[in-house]
């Protein structure tokens, strides 16, 4: 009841194109939900977050969009560039502490040029 | 802010060998992780200290892995004695504690056990 489910494990997108990943989760007391992004070499950073209380969070050409209902979630990546190929891993969080986070497994995304 | 720093980046040895991990987090923040990244396994969350205190090492492998935390600036994550299947990403993260703050990574250290 702890996991997070994130499916596909790898992307190929053309460039322009539309990425999305989408992750799924059990427990009904999550209460915040942010996607992280890796480049190779680095530690992965927050990307966008969204509560439970709205259905999408965009910020520039990434959106969240959240099915509470369903207990769902997944990030649009619009007009893909080569520049967001990367890891993404979405993410869950209990009494929003990141001392209680859990982790989707993570997508490798690759943008074609 | 120079984010949180671990040291070293790339680190090999040979099965047997004592390795130690360094991480320095973020100043102010009072809650320090470590994880491990393998492709297998994805991020696994290894130890949570808050307050220089272990709060929860369930997910430390087994008693070949320790880890510190003497002072708010500084921790290590231990393994002795190193084997094969160690070989991984291990990153260090910090978290100021505020709701919704997100956990900030430090680059990692690839390890690589031959």
């Amino acid at each position: 009841q702890q996991q997070v489910k994130q499916s596909p494990q790898s992307l190929i997108v053309q460039k322009g194109g539309i990425s999305i990943i989408n992750c799924a989760y059990e427990n009904t007391a999550f209460d915040y939900f942010p996607w992280y992004q890796q480049f190779p070499g680095k530690g992965p950073a927050l990307l966008i977050a969204i509560r439970p209380d709205v259905s999408e969070k965009k910020e520039g050409r990434f959106t969240i969009s959240f099915n509470k209902s369903a207990k769902q979630f997944s990030l649009h990546i619009m007009d893909s560039q080569p520049g967001d190929s990367a890891t993404y891993f979405c993410a869950a969080t209990l009494y929003s502490s990141a001392s209680k986070i859990i982790f989707g497994s993570g997508t490798r995304l690759s943008i074609r040029p | 802010d120079a984010g949180v720093i671990q040291s070293p980046r790339h680190e090999v040895t040979e099965m047997g060998q004592e390795v130690t991990l360094r991480c320095k987090p973020i100043s102010g923040h009072n809650s320090l992780f470590w994880y491990r990244q393998t492709m297998m396994r994805g991020l696994e969350l290894l130890i949570y200290f808050n307050n220089n205190v272990p709060i929860d090492d369930s997910g430390m492998p087994e008693d070949r892995f320790s880890a510190k935390m003497p002072n708010a600036s500084f921790s290590t994550l231990k393994i002795q004695p190193s084997e094969p299947r160690d070989s991984a990403v291990y990153f260090c993260a910090s978290w100021s504690g505020a709701t919704n703050s997100p956990l900030h990574f430090g680059n990692g250290t690839r390890l690589t056990v031959t």
